[in-house]
């Protein structure tokens, strides 16, 4: 079957814009996770959804960071007001459920912001 | 917060030399995955482990849950295997808050040359 899907794959964004990024888990997957991975640095955990439980949102930077996911299966990340240290690529990870369970990871999104 | 280290940072090998990466973490975890990332930016889940020992193919990834310690180990290396190797464990018990957020190391950049 699928595997998990990320669009765009490449985003270019001027400063003070506003970017969406779009994330389409494996099917039956429950669990989605959003992280991001900047120039030099490791990755870092964003925010997590679990079915219809209410998201973990305690790794967002700002708050001009949200997501959402829409029918417990597609997310958006949203980011507003774009600065330039929000040049990165945001990963997007499913797995079958929280717990012991893998995690398997999109291709991600590239955002530079300009 | 848990930390992680990895090590070395970068490392290159002649086509078939055995090649570790080390993983060290500060605080005890449920579960140690070991992430493959090619030059591409895709990243791959290689192993998820609680304890023990698990192969896959040339691949073996170990875990010392006392010395808090895991360990990658391929062997017969080959270019095919050059990429950056991460490290992220989960802390906390399965059902327990937090559980399933993971911290990641900055990886090991693998160069293996023919």
């Amino acid at each position: 079957g699928a595997g998990v899907s990320q669009s765009p794959s490449n985003k270019v964004t001027e400063k003070g814009k506003d970017v969406e990024l779009r994330c389409d888990p494996i099917s039956g997957h429950t669990a989605l996770y959003w992280y991001r991975q900047s120039l030099g640095q490791g990755l870092e955990f964003l925010i997590y959804f679990q079915g219809n439980s209410a998201p973990d949102k305690s790794g967002l930077p700002s708050d001009r960071f949200s997501a959402e996911r829409t029918g417990g299966s597609v997310s958006t990340l949203t980011i507003q007001r774009t600065q330039q240290e929000d040049s990165a690529v945001y990963l997007c990870a499913s797995s079958y459920r929280t717990g012991s369970y893998e995690q398997y990871f999109g291709p991600g999104t590239r955002l530079t912001v300009t | 917060k848990n930390e992680v280290e990895q090590s070395p940072q970068n490392l290159t090998a002649q086509e078939g030399e055995f090649i570790t990466i080390n993983c060290s973490y500060s605080v005890g975890i449920s579960a140690l995955h070991w992430l493959q990332q090619h030059p591409g930016g895709g990243i791959v889940s290689l192993f998820m482990l609680s304890s023990g020992k698990k192969k896959h193919g040339r691949l073996i990834a170990t875990i010392n849950i006392q010395e808090k310690h895991s360990s990658l180990h391929i062997t017969a290396s080959h270019p095919r295997d050059s990429a950056v190797y991460i490290c992220a464990v989960r802390s906390g018990l399965d059902s327990g808050a937090g559980s399933y957020q993971l911290t990641f190391g900055k990886g090991t950049k693998l160069s293996v040359i023919p």
